[in-house]
C-alpha cells in the first residue's frame, strides 16, 4: 500500500518552460514534505521542503505547493534548465507523530530539452 | 564541509555470505538513517538512530539485518546470510534535528550473486 504516490513516471519539457511535478499522499499523519533530486549513481539531493502549517514555500526557481484537503503537493520549476534533468522524489514524514522516517514515492524522471 | 560518506561504493558477494556496509554522517548530526532502494523504486526506510540507540527499526525486513552506531557517529549495517533479493542500493542519511532535511550519501550498491 503506497502512502506516497507519484503517478507520472516521466515528464519532458522544453528549456525555459515550467516543469510541474505532482505527488499525492494518503496518510493524514504526514506533516512534513520534501522534494529530492537524484542523478544516476548519486544519492538523493535535498531540494525544498514544506511543513503542513504552510501551503507554499519558494526557493529561487523552485516552489512547492501543498493542498492538505486534497492530500496533494506539487513542485514547480521555473524556468526549467537542462541541468534540472534528473529523477525527482517526493517524500513525507510524520515527525510530529514521532516518526522521523521518510516515506518516498517512486519518482518522476524529468527531461529538460534544450 | 564533508557530506555523508559510504563505503564501499560497490560490493559484490555470493549468496549466503556476510556483508558490512559503513556510513559516516555529517559531523555533528545526531540522527542517522538507513534506506534501501531497488530498481524503479523510491528509497525504503530501514532503521533510524538518534545518538547511539536505534529509535525505530521497523523497516528492517528480517533478523538477518542488523545495524549499530556504537559511538553516535559512524554506523554499520550488517547483513547475514545474504540472499539475491538483498541486491539493491543501500543509502545512508543524516540530519541535525527532527523537522530538518535528511542529507544522503552516495550509497553502496550491493549485488548478491
Amino acid at each position: 500500500d503506497q502512502q506516497v504516490k507519484q503517478n507520472s513516471p516521466s515528464l519532458s519539457v522544453q528549456e525555459g518552460r515550467i516543469s510541474i511535478l505532482n505527488c499525492d499522499y494518503t496518510n493524514s499523519m504526514f506533516d512534513y514534505f520534501l522534494w529530492y533530486k537524484k542523478y544516476p549513481a548519486e544519492g538523493p539531493t535535498f531540494l525544498i521542503s514544506i511543513s503542513s502549517i504552510k501551503d507554499k514555500n519558494e526557493d529561487g526557481r523552485f516552489t512547492v505547493f501543498l493542498n492538505k484537503s486534497a492530500k496533494h503537493l506539487s513542485l514547480h520549476i521555473v524556468p526549467s534548465q537542462p541541468g534540472d534533468s534528473a529523477v525527482y522524489f517526493c517524500a513525507a514524514s510524520a515527525a510530529r507523530g514521532g516518526s522521523e522516517k521518510l516515506v518516498f514515492g517512486k519518482g518522476t524522471k524529468l527531461t529538460v530539452n534544450p | 564541509g564533508a557530506g555523508v560518506s559510504q563505503t564501499p561504493s560497490n560490493k559484490v558477494t555470493e549468496k549466503g555470505k556476510y556483508v558490512e556496509l559503513r556510513c559516516d554522517p555529517i559531523s555533528g548530526h545526531t540522527a542517522l538513517y538507513w534506506y534501501r532502494q531497488s530498481l524503479g523504486q523510491g528509497p525504503e526506510f530501514l532503521i533510524y538512530f538518534q545518538g547511539t540507540g536505534a529509535a525505530d527499526d521497523s523497516g528492517l525486513p528480517n533478523d538477518r539485518f542488523f545495524a549499530v552506531r556504537p559511538e553516535g557517529s559512524v554506523s554499520t549495517l550488517k547483513i547475514q546470510r545474504t540472499e539475491r533479493g538483498d541486491s539493491a542500493v543501500y543509502l545512508c542519511a543524516s540530519s541535525s534535528t527532527s523537522y530538518n532535511e535528511q542529507f544522503f550519501g552516495p550509497g553502496t550498491r550491493l549485488t548478491v550473486l
